[in-house]
């Protein structure tokens, strides 16, 4: 158990609805990672978040967002899903923008 | 494009068999990460390379980091069935010196040992 914890563990839902999955880092990380993991494109970085800003980003689509809380956990939202949004959407954290990452259990996603 | 290239993507071997995985790129990488991933659960970090032809061993896994950064390896000794699993490299897209920040991962290895 890596001390990340995500929710929910998997989420169905259909084209052009939105979602939001949620993210509680390791107690007393202040950094938190997404990632998306799909067949075709591998484990891919989306966006990094410390506390509470936004640090660096990766190839996340206009049609998703993200945000950290003051509590320091994490909200990825994805809008107007499409089939191809289907992955495993993993969250990351670590106590500074460059330590170690411990990765959370993911949140399988399937747009039917 | 993948900046790091994994080989190779499937591995089917016997139990006490010795495998080799591989992880190529055309850039440099101030480090090096090797993750094992089980299915279900997020990737778990196994050993990070910083120096140019480090070798670091973790009980059957020896792993390498080319001299020019450029590459790495994964060697495990006497495979078992627990050994089974997703093996991914990753190297930090920060310039400087950082370990870790924003990573990019290698497609992967797909390791299954068979008892």
């Amino acid at each position: 158990d890596s001390g990340v914890t995500q929710t929910p563990k998997h989420l169905i839902t259909a084209t052009g609805q939105r979602v939001t999955l949620r993210c509680s880092p390791r107690s007393g990380d202040l950094s938190v990672y997404w990632y998306q993991q799909s067949l075709d494109q591998g484990l891919q970085f989306l966006i990094q978040y410390y506390n509470g800003e936004e640090r660096a980003k990766g190839n996340i689509l206009e049609r998703f967002s993200a945000q950290q809380f003051p509590d320091l956990h994490s909200e990825l939202n994805l809008s107007s899903l499409e089939l191809g949004d289907s992955a495993l959407y993993f969250c990351a954290s670590s106590a500074s923008p460059w330590g170690e990452q411990f990765f959370g259990p993911g949140t399988r996603l399937t747009v039917l | 494009t993948q900046l790091l290239e994994q080989s190779p993507q499937f591995l089917s071997i016997q139990e006490g068999e010795n495998l080799t995985v591989y992880c190529n790129s055309s850039s440099v990488f101030s480090s090096l990460q090797w993750y094992r991933q089980e299915p279900g659960e997020g990737p778990v970090l196994l050993v990070t390379v910083v120096t140019g032809g480090e070798v670091k061993k973790l009980k059957r896994l020896t792993f390498q980091f080319g001299d020019a950064r450029k590459d790495s390896s994964l060697h495990i000794t006497a495979a078992q069935t627990g050994d089974t699993g997703l093996y991914l490299c990753a190297g930090p897209l920060n310039a400087g010196g950082t370990s870790y920040g924003k990573l990019t991962f290698g497609q992967g290895t797909i390791l299954t040992v068979h008892p």
